[in-house]
């Protein structure tokens, strides 16, 4: 989508190597999310950020780190990649609630 | 914890119908409720935003609205056409989380419309 993308779009790794994922703004957002998306279980939020170095945990955090120095940029680690992280993954953006929500095409990732 | 359900999972229609989807969330103090649209391998396309003290939004053939009271919205496609054909993602903002402004879905309708 205009304005957020996502890098890379697809990857293959093996287990227990660590995976960074990407997701680049232009819109100056104060918010971002990442999400996984898997079949029968929805969209669930990773991590999220509000602010450069403000971030805090979703309901399926572990495995996962964030960190967010700048703010167009949020990047999404998998520290020791398993089987169970393969997914697609979302970035969002938000300015604020009022607005809503803008997604990233997504990356889809797999771990062998 | 929020809860966000979808009704129904799947449905196929033939072209030309109106057909409504439904949602329900179990916490009814939500700040907002949006509807996405995802087509296969893609992204979340936004539909219509509403606020918790709107009641409806339309947006061409597509009209949204909330009840929160009853914990309930709908999305009312018009006049339906083969291009609709994509999975349809409810999602709602609690209003007492605090300023983290999460989104929460549901699981998704995916709507077939036959030619």
């Amino acid at each position: 989508d205009a304005g957020i993308t996502q890098s890379p779009r697809h990857k293959v790794t093996e287990t227990g190597t660590p995976v960074t994922l990407r997701c680049h703004q232009t819109e100056n957002h104060r918010y971002m999310y990442w999400y996984r998306q898997d079949p029968g279980h929805g969209l669930r939020l990773i991590h999220y950020s509000y602010g450069v170095k403000d971030t805090d945990k979703g309901e399926v955090s572990d495995g996962y780190s964030v960190s967010r120095s700048k703010t167009e940029d949020f990047l999404l680690t998998l520290e020791s990649a398993t089987s169970s992280q393969t997914s697609v993954y979302f970035c969002a953006i938000s300015p604020a609630r009022e607005i809503g929500y803008t997604f990233g095409s997504g990356t889809r990732l797999t771990v062998v | 914890k929020q809860e966000v359900t979808q009704i129904p999972a799947a449905l196929s229609v033939p072209e030309g119908e109106n057909l409504v989807l439904n949602c329900s969330f179990t916490d009814s103090a939500i700040y907002n409720l949006q509807w996405f649209r995802q087509d296969p391998g893609k992204g979340l396309t936004s539909l219509l935003l509403i606020q918790s003290s709107q009641r409806e939004q339309t947006s061409g053939r597509l009209n949204a609205s909330l009840d929160k009271s009853s914990g309930r919205s709908t999305l009312y496609i018009a006049a339906s056409q083969p291009g609709d054909s994509a999975t349809y993602l409810c999602a709602v903002v609690g209003s007492s989380q605090g300023g983290s402004e999460k989104l929460v879905f549901g699981k998704g309708t995916k709507l077939t419309v036959n030619p």
